[in-house]
């Protein structure tokens, strides 16, 4: 059965430091996403990416945050400057036209 | 602003009982409704979606319920087994032009065998 895909497992990066995260969406889904999970808190919506464009931020997704689509089958995270309050698990999702969003296994950002 | 809520926060029970997972969510013009599991330092397996116009979904032994009007979704776990432990969350889609889930807190569920 097909899986959205997510590298690295586990990212550790110094504070102020850019990170990239990846994922490999399920190959004929049309909407991707990005959620993020702090430790013991709620999964938190960040951005919505349809046809090249974002379609929906919240307002934890400011200027130190960029998604891109740079080929048929990735999509990235990127966050320019980390911070310590950065630290969490970030989940890739995605989803064809029916409303099911299928999760990746996540990575794990630790910021020190 | 939608808020989701999960109770109980943590739930411990023997081997082979039925059991039931609540949700609640204050805006009840929401678009759908979905519960997921997620095992720990894992992802979220999708387990049932149910559009709002819906009033029940059934998987296997799980069976989701929604009642729109009094912001409620529960999930019945039949013939609980070991391997069911882990945490369970439900997340919204409000109504409207928005595509972003909203997120319980989620139900941590051991079950003993």
């Amino acid at each position: 059965e097909p899986e959205v895909t997510q590298t690295p497992s586990h990212q550790v990066t110094q504070m102020g430091q850019e990170v990239i995260l990846r994922c490999v969406p399920i190959s004929n889904h049309l909407y991707f996403y990005w959620y993020r999970q702090i430790l013991g808190q709620k999964v938190e919506f960040l951005v919505s990416f349809y046809n090249n464009e974002i379609s929906e931020k919240s307002e934890i997704f400011d200027d130190q945050f960029s998604v891109e689509r740079p080929d048929g089958s990735n999509f990235t995270l990127k966050i320019r400057s980390t911070k310590l309050e950065d630290s969490a698990m970030y989940f890739c999702a995605s989803r064809s036209y029916t409303d099911t969003q299928y999760f990746g296994p996540g990575t794990r950002l630790t910021v020190l | 602003k939608q808020e989701v809520t999960q109770i109980p926060a943590a739930l411990s029970v023997p081997e082979g009982e039925n059991l039931v997972l609540n949700c609640s969510f204050t805006d009840s013009a929401i678009y759908n409704l979905q519960w997921f599991r997620q095992d720990p330092g894992k992802g979220l397996t999708s387990l049932l979606l149910i559009q709002s116009s819906q009033r029940e979904q059934t998987s296997g032994r799980l069976n989701a319920s929604l009642d729109k009007s009094s912001g409620r979704s529960t999930l019945y776990i039949a013939a609980s087994q070991p391997g069911d432990s882990a945490t369970y969350l439900c997340a919204v889609k409000s109504g409207g032009a928005t595509n972003k889930l909203i997120f319980g807190t989620g139900t941590l569920l051991a079950v003993q065998p």
